[in-house]
């Protein structure tokens, strides 16, 4: 079965552009995850969706924003780029919207903001 | 204010000795923690996980504590190896928030031959 992928993998912006990230789930897993990490705050949670609805929502500002498809597969956006939206953009699939589910994480995008 | 912290940002240690990583939280009441591992420019992998009625868990070199009462978790790999040398995160997950996790920041494990 085929991981989880996320594409670009790599992406370099400058202040003030916005940011389209996709995600596609392994087949069969309903729920994405996304989240952020830097070196200063580690893995920080983003949001949820489940059957293309968002289910929880980390503290991030509402520049950044997701969907999900009717296929499960995800995007997140992130408008009006700062300097500190450079990080390692991390999605997550598992088949439930379930604490007790484990996570498949693909393996990032990593965005630069110049 | 609500915390989860390992133990140490690094951790070195021989090979074939047992490795002891600490995950601590406060003002958190989980209903599972997990370990993950996560080696560098790669997403973090799965490792186990445990319920908070839970009291120990194992998979082969892997076993995993918690102390819902102490509010800390250990994790700990026998006979380590060179190749068990990556950051090792430990994760809540809470009732009633679906899927999402809290990472701790993590405890580089470097395992020397």
């Amino acid at each position: 079965k085929a991981g989880v992928t996320q594409t670009p993998r790599y992406l370099i912006k400058t202040r003030g552009q916005q940011v389209t990230l996709s995600c596609s789930p392994i087949s069969g897993h309903r729920s994405v995850s996304w989240y952020q990490q830097t070196p200063g705050q580690g893995l920080q949670f983003l949001f949820e969706y489940f059957s293309e609805t968002q289910r929880n929502k980390g503290n991030f500002p509402g520049r950044f924003s997701g969907r999900q498809f009717s296929n499960s597969r995800s995007e997140m956006n992130v408008s009006t780029l700062e300097l500190g939206d450079s990080a390692l953009y991390l999605c997550a699939s598992s088949r439930e919207t379930s604490p007790q589910e484990t996570q498949y994480f693909g393996p990032g995008t990593r965005l630069l903001v110049l | 204010s609500q915390k989860i912290e390992q133990n140490s940002e690094a951790l070195n240690i021989q090979e074939g000795k047992t490795a002891t990583l600490t995950c601590n939280y406060t003002n958190y009441s989980p209903a599972y923690l997990q370990w993950y591992r996560q080696d560098p420019g790669r997403g973090p992998v799965f490792l186990l996980l445990i319920r908070e009625n839970e009291k120990e868990k194992r998979k082969e070199r892997l076993k995993v504590t918690f102390d819902t009462t102490l509010k800390q978790s250990l994790f700990h790999i026998t006979a380590s190896q060179p190749a068990d040398s990556a950051t090792y995160l430990c994760a809540l997950a809470l009732y009633n928030q679906g899927g999402k996790l809290i990472f701790g920041q993590g405890t580089e494990l470097s395992v020397k031959p």
